[in-house]
């Protein structure tokens, strides 16, 4: 069965901008989880979506959002781009719950100058 | 920050040889999972362990689990160039539903 596909691979955006990463489970799967990995603060969870509804959430600020789609599908949105959100956000799915365990995508690489 | 710390930071060995790599975690987990990721691409799971199992293989794979030390550490056994990847430990702590990762380690296997 297909992976977790994360779109795009790579991203450049300018500071100010915004930016949509989209992510699209294992079929079946109905948790989506995000994450923000940097060198610096390493694996930083942002939030978690089932069933279309955000059920946790990091400590991100509030440009740092999210939505997930009656397909499971989800989107991630981040506005007014800093320099250091500069990152590899990683998408991640499950069945039912992350007790069981992840299957994450190969991540978005999002470089902001 | 509940985050993990793993050690060592870096680890390398000769191929065939074994690797074992450890974690700590803060306070009572659910359970503790290990994933392996390949410079910079997504992380792959490669095992997890509950909070009432104390050993688990899974092939060249061995995890072990003390809970009264708040630890945790995954031996490979023989190991291969293709071994050669950073390792994470996760913590899924009671009451929540995300996971916690460690601060790694970076595994390289010399041919």
């Amino acid at each position: 069965k297909a992976g977790v596909t994360q779109t795009p691979r790579y991203l450049i955006k300018t500071r100010g901008q915004q930016v949509t990463l989209s992510c699209s489970p294992i079929s079946g799967h109905r948790s989506v989880s995000w994450y923000q990995q940097t060198p610096g603060q390493g694996l930083q969870f942002l939030f978690e979506y089932f069933s279309e509804t955000q059920r946790n959430k990091g400590n991100f600020p509030g440009r740092f959002s999210g939505r997930q789609f009656s397909n499971s599908r989800s989107e991630m949105n981040v506005s007014t781009l800093e320099l250091g959100d500069s990152a590899l956000y990683l998408c991640a799915s499950s069945l039912e719950a992350v007790r069981y365990g992840y299957t994450f995508g190969s991540g978005t690489r999002l470089t902001v100058v | 920050s509940q985050q993990g710390e793993e050690d060592p930071q870096a680890l390398s060995i000769q191929e065939g040889e074994n690797a074992t790599m450890n974690c700590s975690y803060k306070t009572s987990i659910n359970n503790l999972q290990w994933y392996r990721q390949n410079s910079g691409r997504g992380l792959v799971h490669l095992i997890l362990i509950r909070s009432n199992e104390r050993e688990k293989h899974s092939g060249r794979l061995r995890v072990t689990l003390d809970t009264s030390k708040k630890s945790s550490s995954l031996l490979i056994t023989a190991s291969r160039a293709a071994d050669t990847a950073s390792y994470f430990c996760a913590s899924l702590y009671f009451g929540n539903e995300k996971l916690t990762f460690g601060t790694g380690t970076r595994l390289t296997i010399i041919p």
